[in-house]
C-alpha cells in the first residue's frame, strides 16, 4: 500500500524556536494534502489544507503566520510550527488526499 | 458546517465477545464518506472501514460491520470476536465527495480484556 513518512517522530524545542516537520509521499503523487493537530486524550483538528504551488488554506482558529505550511511538490508538504510556545505542544499529522487512510505516523512536538 | 458526534467516550469488551459504538453525524450534503478509524497507542491511524453514502448495503470487513442508516444520520460500527489487539482509539469520520476534507468524532477509548 502507498506509504507516508513524516518526520521527525518526535521533537523538544525551546520556547521561541521553529520547529519544521516533513510528510511525504513514498510511492504515490498528490495535489492536496491536510495537517491535523491532536492533544492529548482528544480528536484529530483540522489545521489547514494545502494545495500543490498555492497558498494553504487555514481552518478557522489556526494563526497563518505561526503554522507556515509549504506544498513545493506533489511528494511533499511541511508545516513549520514559528515561535513556538508550550501551548504548541502537541501531536501533529499530516495526511494525503483520498478516501485510504494515507497518513503520516505523526509528529510529538513539546515546547519547553 | 459537518459535525461528527461519538457519544460514549470509553468502552470495554471481553475478548471473543461483540461491541457497538455508536456515531451520528450531521450535514446537508447527499454525496459523501464515512470512516472508522483506528489509533493505536502507536498513534498510527489505521482505516478500519469505509463507507459510501449512495450505497445501501452496509460496508463489511471481517470482523468489523457497520450499521448505516442514512436518513437518521447513523453510522455505528460492530466489532464481533474481540481480540486484545483491538485495544485502541476509534474515530468516526466523515468526508463530503468535493472537498476531501476529514472531519473526525470526539472518539471512543475501546479496552478488550482477556
Amino acid at each position: 500500500g502507498a506509504v507516508v513518512s513524516q518526520h521527525p517522530s518526535w521533537v523538544i524545542c525551546k520556547s521561541g524556536t521553529s520547529v519544521k516537520i516533513e510528510c511525504r509521499s513514498l510511492d504515490f503523487q498528490a495535489t492536496t494534502m491536510f495537517w491535523y493537530r491532536q492533544f492529548p486524550k482528544q480528536s484529530l483538528m483540522l489545521m489547514a489544507t494545502s494545495n500543490e504551488g498555492s497558498k494553504a488554506t487555514y481552518e478557522q482558529g489556526v494563526e497563518k503566520d505561526k503554522f507556515l505550511i509549504n506544498h513545493a511538490s506533489l511528494t511533499l508538504s511541511t508545516l513549520t510550527v514559528t515561535s513556538a510556545h508550550p501551548e504548541d505542544s502537541s501531536f501533529y499529522i499530516c495526511r494525503f488526499e483520498g478516501t485510504e487512510a494515507f497518513f503520516g505516523q505523526g509528529t510529538r512536538l513539546t515546547v519547553v | 458546517a459537518q459535525t461528527v458526534t461519538q457519544s460514549q467516550p470509553e468502552m470495554s469488551v471481553q475478548e471473543a465477545e461483540t461491541v457497538t459504538l455508536s456515531c451520528t453525524y450531521d450535514t446537508s450534503e447527499n454525496n459523501y464518506y464515512l470512516f472508522w478509524y483506528k489509533q493505536p497507542p502507536s498513534r498510527q491511524m489505521i482505516l478500519v472501514i469505509r463507507q459510501e453514502a449512495y450505497k445501501q448495503q452496509n460496508a463489511t470487513e471481517n470482523r468489523f460491520s457497520v450499521n448505516f442508516q442514512k436518513a437518521a444520520k447513523s453510522f455505528s460500527l460492530k466489532i464481533s470476536d474481540s481480540q486484545l489487539g483491538d485495544t485502541a482509539m476509534y474515530f468516526c469520520a466523515f468526508m463530503t465527495y468535493n472537498t476531501d476534507k476529514l472531519i473526525f468524532g470526539t472518539g471512543t477509548r475501546l479496552q478488550v480484556f482477556p
